[in-house]
């Protein structure tokens, strides 16, 4: 059964530092994995999404990484901003199923102190 | 604007009573989901759509029934709610089956069923 976990579960960080939030998933048959943001009482916005063929992803100040192998991706947020503070989650999209399966994460609480 | 919109984003209620949460998304994607959020559990899939007329079980199906009469829309129905069912209900779509695009959610729908 897949399983995806996040670490940390909060990230409280100052005003321009470069951050990694984590991702980890138990199943390396995926079709793609996504990392998406969401901010209080909203939906989810994607962010990055990245094929299982594929290594990583940017954009802008993005970059999100995939490591199939190990069952790793990371998402990597440089010179953060107060704007960026919300919760980052990914989720894969699992082959070892008879339909598009979505597998969430917890998510990463982060925080960006002006 | 290409969006996916719910309705309504607040809903409370009492046990037995049956409502519908509504789904339309503007961009003629073909698969539609709906999604349940609570803490500790993060986000789990109810139903999915893989177009009109075809439906099928999520992880969580169970007190739930969904439609799919139109490409565009696509309604969880509640037929009698019950308290464990209050959580933050997000659609969701795509064009091609959840593989290869990201997925597009509407803001959410926070029922509370008391």
């Amino acid at each position: 059964k897949q399983e995806v976990t996040q670490i940390p579960a909060a990230l409280s960080v100052p005003e321009g530092e470069n951050l990694v939030l984590n991702c980890s998933f138990t199943d390396s048959a995926i079709y793609n994995l996504q990392w998406f943001r969401q901010d209080p009482g909203k939906g989810l916005t994607s962010l990055l999404l990245i094929q299982s063929s594929q290594r990583e992803q940017t954009s802008g100040r993005l970059n999100a990484s995939l490591d199939k192998s190990s069952g790793r991706s990371t998402l990597y947020i440089a010179a953060s901003q107060p704007g960026d503070s919300a919760t980052y989650l990914c989720a894969v999209i699992s082959l070892k199923t008879s339909y598009d399966k979505v597998i969430f994460g917890p998510g990463t609480s982060l925080s960006v102190i002006p | 604007e290409a969006q996916v919109t719910q309705n309504p984003r607040y809903l409370i209620t009492v046990t037995g009573k049956k409502l519908t949460v509504t789904c339309s998304q503007n961009m003629n994607h073909e698969y539609m989901s709906w999604y349940r959020q609570d803490p500790g559990l993060g986000l789990r899939q109810i139903y999915y759509s893989m177009n009109v007329e075809v439906t099928d079980k999520g992880d969580v199906p169970e007190g739930y029934k969904v439609s799919r009469k139109e490409k565009r829309n696509f309604p969880l129905i509640l037929e009698s709610p019950s308290p464990n069912q209050t959580s933050l209900y997000f659609c969701a779509s795509n064009p091609n089956r959840g593989r290869g695009s990201p997925l597009h959610f509407g803001n959410g729908t926070r029922l509370t069923v008391t």
